[in-house]
């Protein structure tokens, strides 16, 4: 079975420019998750998909962020403009969901994002 | 925030046990001990879970203590590989919660040859 996938792995930016992530989950997975972890902190949690639906997405920094899902399957994070403060690792992460019971995440590598 | 609190790091002998532990002292009823971890440029990897019951798998061993305000992830023989950034998170398995992980800070084990 294929794993997350996440594209670009990485990308280096000016400020002010725009940036898309993509995300594809693992097949048959419903629920995708965007983390971020920034220099020095910890992996935060950004959103939370239910197949093209948002469930949670009370991590989203600010309005300069817009995540998407359409069809359900694959996921792309945009961020314009870009931020110096932007630059970290975004993650994206799947896992089913049967009986009313979420199974673990499985991440991707991540996409390196820069901003200069 | 999270719910859990780890040793900031532990060495680890190769070919040795290395016994994280994991301290969630305000656990409730619908949440799960989940382990994962960061191996260097790469995303968390999951590891294992359990609710109250001592769990093993082909990677780890998790062992709860009865009053669930505590675990230790068990690394049965420790290799260079295993090397990382230890996450122990509590999970709420709840129809009506997201399901999502809060990391903390997690154990740098740093297995030594």
């Amino acid at each position: 079975e294929a794993g997350v996938t996440q594209f670009p792995s990485h990308s280096v930016i000016e400020k002010g420019q725009t940036v898309t992530l993509r995300c594809d989950p693992i097949s048959g997975h419903d629920n995708l998750y965007w983390y971020r972890r920034v220099m020095g902190k910890e992996i935060k949690f950004l959103l939370h998909f239910v197949k093209e639906s948002k469930q949670d997405e009370s991590g989203m920094p600010n309005n300069r962020f817009l995540a998407e899902r359409t069809g359900g399957t694959y996921s792309t994070l945009k961020v314009q403009p870009a931020e110096l403060e932007d630059s970290g690792v975004y993650f994206c992460a799947s896992s089913q969901r049967t009986g009313g019971y979420n199974s673990p995440l499985h991440f991707g590598n991540g996409t390196r994002l820069t901003v200069t | 925030d999270a719910k859990t609190t780890q040793p900031t790091s532990m060495d680890c002998a190769e070919g040795r046990a290395a016994n994280l532990p994991c301290n969630h002292s305000t656990i409730s009823g619908n949440e799960y001990v989940y382990w994962y971890r960061q191996i260097h440029s790469q995303g968390p990897q999951y590891i294992i879970h359990g609710l109250k019951n001592n769990e093993t798998n082909e990677m780890a061993s998790l062992i709860i203590t009865e009053d669930r305000k505590s675990s230790t992830l068990i690394l049965p023989h420790a290799t260079l590989r295993d090397t990382a950034v230890y996450y122990c998170i509590v999970r709420d398995h709840g129809s009506s919660n997201t399901g999502k992980l809060i990391f903390g800070q997690g154990t740098t084990l740093q297995v030594k040859p």
